[in-house]
């Protein structure tokens, strides 16, 4: 049974452009989040997706966004990069009723 | 607003020494999940142990071991007889439990303790 998984796994990218991480949730999962851990830090909560649809989402700008799509995958996507997004993006599934979340290895993205 | 305190920034000790991380919590809800999760280098968030706000029991699971009091808003980790492998960055969080429906809600999380066993 294959965990959370996370694509791609390192990213270097130039200030101002867009960028797209994927994650496939554990299987039987239905619920995706998705954090940003700057490094030495603790991860920080971005948003989360249920059915498709933004369930709750935590302090960061529009600029990030994101998708849930029917077989649970999610995207997150972020537009004008600024060198401060440069960070280990990660994301974390769970299912209905479940209180604990599993996480993926991340993305590590670079912005220069 | 949540908070999580993880004032010990890095702990070194020599194998075998018992070892506790401490949290420190804030939230205004009555209801709300505590958790422990463990980094190694790779990066994967490993999870530990899930607390819910109405059981303060103490929990023991092998060498790790888990201190939760209400009282002082605290929910510390020991680690008896510590291993090399044990070394890694721990991270205590929280979550309120505000929805119904879908899994687990958005974690606040701590800044960490980074644990070094030596060996």
């Amino acid at each position: 049974d294959a965990g959370v998984t996370q694509s791609p796994t390192h990213l270097i990218k130039t200030r101002g452009q867009q960028v797209t991480l994927r994650c496939s949730p554990k299987s039987g999962h239905d619920t995706v989040s998705w954090y940003q851990q700057a490094l030495g830090q603790g991860p920080q909560f971005i948003f989360q997706y249920y059915e498709e649809e933004e369930r709750q989402r935590g302090n960061f700008p529009d600029r990030f966004s994101g998708h849930q799509f029917p077989n649970y995958s999610s995207e997150l996507n972020v537009n004008a990069l600024l060198l401060g997004d440069s960070a280990l993006y990660l994301c974390a599934s769970s299912w209905t009723g479940m209180t604990e979340a599993f996480f993926g290895q991340g993305t590590r993205l670079t912005v220069v | 607003a949540q908070k999580v305190t993880q004032a010990q920034t890095e702990i070194s000790v020599v194998e075998k020494e018992d070892v506790t991380l401490d949290c420190v919590y804030e939230t205004r809800d009555t209801t709300y999940y505590l958790f422990w999760y463990k980094q190694p280098p790779s990066g994967e968030l490993v999870f530990l142990i899930r607390r819910n706000s109405f059981d303060e029991q103490n929990e023991i699971s092998g060498r790790y071991s888990w201190n939760f009091q209400k009282s002082t808003s605290s929910f510390n980790f020991t680690i008896t007889a510590s291993q090399v492998v044990d070394s890694a960055v721990y991270f205590c969080a929280l979550s309120e439990v505000t929805r119904s429906g879908g899994g687990a809600d958005g974690l606040t999380f701590g800044k960490g303790t980074h644990l070094i066993i030596q060996p």
